[in-house]
């Protein structure tokens, strides 16, 4: 099966910094990726798909690139609510493997 | 308004089973593919399986971690998709949301029901 890793497993950054995410896959997957945030007790939110297709009401400031094995979602400029675990996942074929997350705290 | 509510999640013992309703709403379910995702207490999220349409025969895929003890079926009549889990084991209690992908590219979740394995 296809392995997703990402990294940093965690970050700490400052309010308006210029964060990026990068997540690997361990064979190609096209541009079969999405992007999630996830905030504490709550239901994970679709952010990007298509590596790099904005989803209704995410924030420009969000922006996801990529195909083949290598991917970023970057966040332009760090805001307070951005606080959150973001996860990977490809969709290309079954099984339909998640990253491990990327923690990111301010 | 996509619309996914699960039921069915409690306590279990280790060996026992259980099965999970997910009554969708709002949108085309006969033409969707339906997922379940599970999310032990502090841990990342684990895909565990997806039934597809119709079209597409009502294919089923597995995590490995569940594959012979999860199946994934569906009533398109009602709206419903169901996670059946037998022998179930401690590593098995986590939060299980319902997602569908009403297309390739789109996919919406439920809030989730909470399984816990415990004698």
């Amino acid at each position: 099966d296809i392995q997703m890793t990402q990294s940093p497993s965690s970050l700490s950054a400052s309010v308006g910094d210029r964060v990026t995410i990068t997540c690997r896959a361990s064979q190609g997957i096209s541009s079969y990726l999405a992007w999630y945030q996830q905030k504490p007790g709550k239901v994970p939110n679709l952010l990007i798909s298509a590596a790099s297709t904005l989803q209704s009401g995410v924030p420009s400031r969000f922006s996801g690139s990529g195909s083949g094995t290598d991917f970023t979602l970057t966040i332009s400029s760090l805001q307070p609510e951005d606080v959150a675990t973001y996860y990977c996942q490809r969709y290309n074929s079954a099984p339909f493997t998640f990253g491990p997350g990327t923690k990111v705290d301010i | 308004e996509v619309q996914l509510v699960e039921s069915g999640g409690g306590l279990v013992q280790p060996g026992g089973s259980l099965k999970l309703s997910c009554a969708a709403s709002g949108f085309s379910f006969g033409g969707s593919a339906m997922h379940w995702v599970r999310q032990a207490t502090g841990k990342g999220l684990e895909w565990v399986g997806r039934i597809r349409n119709r079209a597409n025969n009502y294919a089923t895929a597995y995590a490995a971690s569940v594959e012979g003890r999860f199946t994934i079926s569906r009533d398109d009549s009602k709206n419903t998709a169901y996670l059946q889990m037998n022998s179930l084991q401690t590593g098995d209690t986590a939060v299980y949301y319902c997602v569908t992908q009403p297309n390739w590219n789109v996919f919406y979740w439920g809030q989730g029901t909470l399984v816990t394995v415990s004698s």
